[in-house]
């Protein structure tokens, strides 16, 4: 069974400060697929990163980077220097297999705030 | 940049009547994709659609909900006889295929059952 968890409910921060969203995944599958998605008060998923099973090199994205490890069976994801506009719900989700076409499980989302 | 479109974004409707939400998907994308999202909750998968043909779907997708692509480039969501417990934001998706895990939603129709 496919499953993501993403602990963190809600989470607010100040301006300029760092941010880590944490992803916790369950799958049996050797090959599967993460993301992570955006979706800003105006209610639209805005795709931010994939990352294949295979693929364990952390990504940096300017002020964005993604921490995955296979042997924590995690995906997070951190904001650096954090800006009101990064306020918005962060959603982590899993596709399994190799083949294109599969569901995607989302996790039920890290609501952020951030303050000025 | 390519996008899914979806029309109407908003869609209000009486309990009991047929609703059919509508997608363009990306043009040279193969795999399409209904997720519903119930307010303030996660994003569920709801069926997903490759060749004219349903490839998979959810617990959700019942004989109450169908999907067709009646022609090359509209995807559409039907929902017959809609209840109060529909109302969500549905969200249109598609890829391009094998190797490519590029999912592009469109920015949803409101679907609001009274």
């Amino acid at each position: 069974a496919q499953k993501v968890t993403q602990a963190q409910t809600e989470i607010s921060v100040v301006e300029k400060e760092d941010v880590t969203l944490d992803c916790v995944y369950e799958t049996r599958d050797t090959t599967y697929y993460l993301f992570w998605y955006k979706q800003p008060p105006s209610g639209e998923l805005v795709f931010l990163i994939r990352r294949n099973s295979f693929d364990e090199q952390n990504e940096i994205s300017g002020r964005y980077s993604w921490n995955f490890q296979k042997s924590t069976s995690s995906f997070n994801f951190t904001i650096t220097a954090s800006q009101v506009v990064d306020s918005a719900v962060y959603f982590c989700a899993l596709s399994e297999g190799a083949q294109a076409g599969t569901a995607l499980i989302f996790g039920k989302g890290t609501t952020l705030s951030v303050s000025s | 940049e390519p996008e899914v479109t979806q029309t109407p974004s908003h869609q209000v409707t009486q309990m009991g009547q047929e609703v059919i939400l509508r997608c363009v998907p990306i043009s040279n994308h193969l795999y399409f994709y209904w997720y519903r999202q119930i307010l303030g909750q996660k994003v569920e998968f709801l069926v997903s659609f490759y060749n004219n043909e349903i490839s998979e779907k959810s617990e959700i997708f019942d004989d109450q909900f169908s999907v067709e692509r009646p022609d090359g480039s509209n995807f559409t969501l039907k929902i017959r006889s809609t209840k109060l417990e529909d109302s969500a934001m549905y969200f249109c998706a598609s890829s391009r295929g094998r190797g490519d895990y590029g999912y592009t939603f469109g920015s949803g129709t409101r679907l609001t059952v009274v």
